[in-house]
């Protein structure tokens, strides 16, 4: 089955330490999102990839970088993670930015939940 | 920006019993989207409806985009429709971000 994976499901990282966490697709979508997601709260874009084109979210912090090698992978690096960067990082795809159908809509990963000691 | 507004914040129903969740934006929209967060984090799509009604199942959605409201309609509700629903709204002006509601936690009893 197509699908969005992401890898690691729990990361645990100390203060200051990189990390990065990784996501894959078989969907062959042209454009794959960052969101963070903080408890009890609603998915936060941090960035999204259009094809090779990289499009920030104005408040998301230097301290969030992203990497996409090719069409099937997407890399967040948080270069010195805090205490506040603990959260859900959901990673999803679409096939193009706007949809014009159900099958443009936004698929998601199941998620990586970053504990940070 | 768009602000998109959900209701009840909190709904609690015994299973079987029906149930309406509401998403209200404040601009204009060109779609709309509902996903269910399951308890483990995962975030499926429901329904792609920026207008009218769709049904799937026990759900079914109506988006009445001149008046800016969605409404996610769940009936005969089973413990497995437990979690967080969402509908997210995109925004064109300048770049193609998604804005999520602020979502209905939703725990239906056995």
């Amino acid at each position: 089955d197509a699908m969005v994976i992401q890898n690691p499901r729990y990361q645990v990282t100390q203060f200051g330490k990189p990390v990065t966490l990784s996501c894959s697709q078989t969907l062959n979508h042209n454009v794959m999102y960052w969101y963070q997601q903080k408890s009890s709260q609603a998915p936060k874009l941090l960035f999204h990839y259009y094809d090779k084109d990289f499009n920030n979210e104005a408040d998301t912090p230097d301290n969030f970088q992203s990497r996409r090698p090719n069409t099937s992978f997407c890399f967040l690096d948080i270069r010195s993670p805090g205490l506040g960067d603990a959260a859900m990082y959901l990673c999803a795809t679409s096939r193009d930015q706007e949809p014009t159908a159900d099958t443009d809509t936004q698929y998601f990963g199941p998620g990586t939940r970053l504990t940070v000691l | 920006g768009i602000q998109v507004e959900q209701s009840p914040p909190d709904l609690i129903l015994q299973e079987g019993a029906n149930s309406t969740l509401r998403c209200n934006f404040s601009d204009s929209v060109n779609n709309l989207q509902w996903f269910h967060q399951n308890p483990w984090g995962q975030l499926i799509n429901l329904f792609y409806i920026p207008s009218g009604t769709k049904q799937n199942g026990r759900l079914s959605a109506t988006t009445v985009a001149t008046e800016r409201y969605s409404l996610l309609y769940i009936s005969s509700s089973q413990t497995t429709d437990s979690g967080v629903y969402f509908c997210a709204v995109l925004a064109t002006s300048g770049t193609y971000k998604y804005i999520f509601g602020t979502g209905t936690r939703l725990k239906v009893l056995a």
